[in-house]
């Protein structure tokens, strides 16, 4: 089972200011099969990137997905007060099981 | 896009059997579509229960798998999910979802919240 594990568990920052989010897979990961989301309180996630790097439909151009070995990125460039959320990455596996997520990042004001 | 729906009990009796459904409405369906279950314990993350296929091909995940059943009817707009021998550590939000290629998680439903008690 591949494991992901993000980091850090909780970031605290202020709007206007850029967001690094990480996302370390336990072995290769296709850059294919890796997909980011955002939820809100009382909300079900929402899909912002897939295929590592592809905006989902209706997102903004300040999220941005790169990755580099087992090692993804989720950035937010300008944080806007709607950006204050949890994210999860998640990523497909031929193995089971074929969906893991990571435990998340709490991004907080 | 489709809407999700899902609905249950909202409360089950330790050992019981879960029972939930999934409507799905609008849009249009695809051969190449695959619906999940997804659940969240309050304040934690999210747990890949299993998929089927809009053909009926189904994967679970192992750690539920002895457990777990999925299906969905004829006309692919109701998936339903039951979990055997629930336990307090099956309280959870159950949400549905449509799984699209690059594998990703498109479209969700609003999740039902699932409490055992007894």
């Amino acid at each position: 089972e591949i494991v992901l594990t993000q980091s850090p568990g909780t970031l605290s920052l202020s709007p206007g200011e850029r967001a690094t989010l990480s996302c370390r897979a336990s072995q290769s990961v296709s850059r294919a099969y890796l997909a980011w989301y955002q939820q809100k309180p009382g909300q079900a996630p929402r899909l912002l990137i897939y295929d590592a790097f592809t905006r989902a439909t209706g997102i903004p151009d300040r999220f941005s997905g790169s990755w580099s070995g087992t090692d993804f990125t989720l950035t937010i460039s300008r944080l806007e007060p709607e950006d204050f959320a949890v994210y999860f990455c998640q990523q497909y596996g031929t193995s089971p099981p074929r969906y893991t997520f990571g435990q998340g990042t709490k991004l907080e004001i | 896009q489709v809407q999700l729906q899902e609905s249950g009990p909202g409360l089950v009796k330790p050992s019981e059997t879960l029972s939930l459904t999934c409507i799905v409405s609008g849009g249009s369906l695809s051969s190449s579509d695959w619906w999940s279950w997804i659940r969240q314990p309050p304040g934690k993350g999210l747990e890949w229960i299993g998929e089927i296929s809009h053909g009926g091909d189904i994967h679970y995940n192992p750690s539920l798998e002895s457990r777990v059943t999925i299906s969905k009817d004829n006309s692919g707009r109701q998936i339903s999910l039951k979990v055997a021998s629930m336990t307090a550590a099956d309280t959870a939000l159950y949400y549905c979802a449509r799984n699209v290629w690059p594998p990703r998680f498109d479209d969700w439903g609003q999740g039902t919240l699932v409490t055992v008690s007894s």
